[in-house]
């Protein structure tokens, strides 16, 4: 497809379950970003690849969270023994370049749910 | 510290009005960037506009427009004869020229058209 896409679109996790969220980004993009957004606020940054190199993950909340992009394009995040705080969207992101100098491509979120 | 105020939680508009969403940021670094992205219903991040620090001049598009002023370090935007598709949240949102680049969110502004 020409966009970004994630999957799966909707996650329910009980409490203390693992969690592993997919990315897709445009094909060709250098730069990839992970966001958070809970109900009802803007996304909030949580780690940064540009290539395979994940050059800022200051925005991931706990060492419970974990983000990968082996080869430089497809990113998983994961979160591990999932806490109720968890739930949220989360927001995929890529960009040709640098991203201050051009625009972010958002994908659609995973709605993560955790009960 | 960089930051974002949307002070605008929502707004409703009969069609057919001109509405203004408002946007205040803050940050040390001379060289920026700020956004103005829709997220309708469907949840996709909708990007609109991009504006540099060194670029004050306003900017036109169709039925939206955007006035960046760096004396109150507002960019501020203006949808003209607002129709129902309209209806969405609208975020802004800063990247600071270094770093990762990554995206600073506003809150969000809850736009309404009432047909």
């Amino acid at each position: 497809g020409a966009g970004v896409s994630q999957s799966p679109r909707y996650k329910v996790a009980k409490r203390g379950q693992d969690v592993a969220l997919r990315c897709d980004p445009i094909s060709g993009h250098v730069s990839l970003f992970w966001y958070q957004q809970a109900l009802g606020q803007g996304p909030e940054f949580l780690t940064y690849f540009q290539n395979e190199a994940q050059l800022d993950k200051s925005g991931l909340p706990s060492d419970r969270f974990f983000a990968e992009r082996p080869e430089g394009s497809v990113s998983t995040l994961k979160i591990q023994r999932t806490q109720q705080e968890d739930s949220a969207v989360y927001l995929c992101a890529s960009s040709s370049r640098l991203a201050g100098y051009n625009e972010q491509f958002f994908g659609p979120g995973t709605r993560l749910t955790v009960l | 510290a960089q930051k974002v105020t949307q002070a605008q939680t929502e707004i409703s508009v009969v069609e057919k009005e001109d509405v203004t969403l408002d946007c205040v940021y803050e940050t040390r670094d001379t060289t920026y960037y700020l956004f103005w992205y829709k997220q309708p219903p469907s949840g996709e991040l909708v990007f609109l506009i991009r504006r540099n620090s060194f670029d004050e001049q306003n900017e036109i598009s169709g039925r939206y427009s955007w006035n960046f002023q760096k004396s109150t370090s507002s960019f501020n935007f203006t949808i003209t004869a607002s129709q129902v598709v309209d209806s969405a949240v609208y975020f802004c949102a800063l990247s600071e020229g270094t770093g990762a680049n990554n995206l600073f969110f506003g809150t969000g502004t809850r736009l309404t058209v009432i047909p």
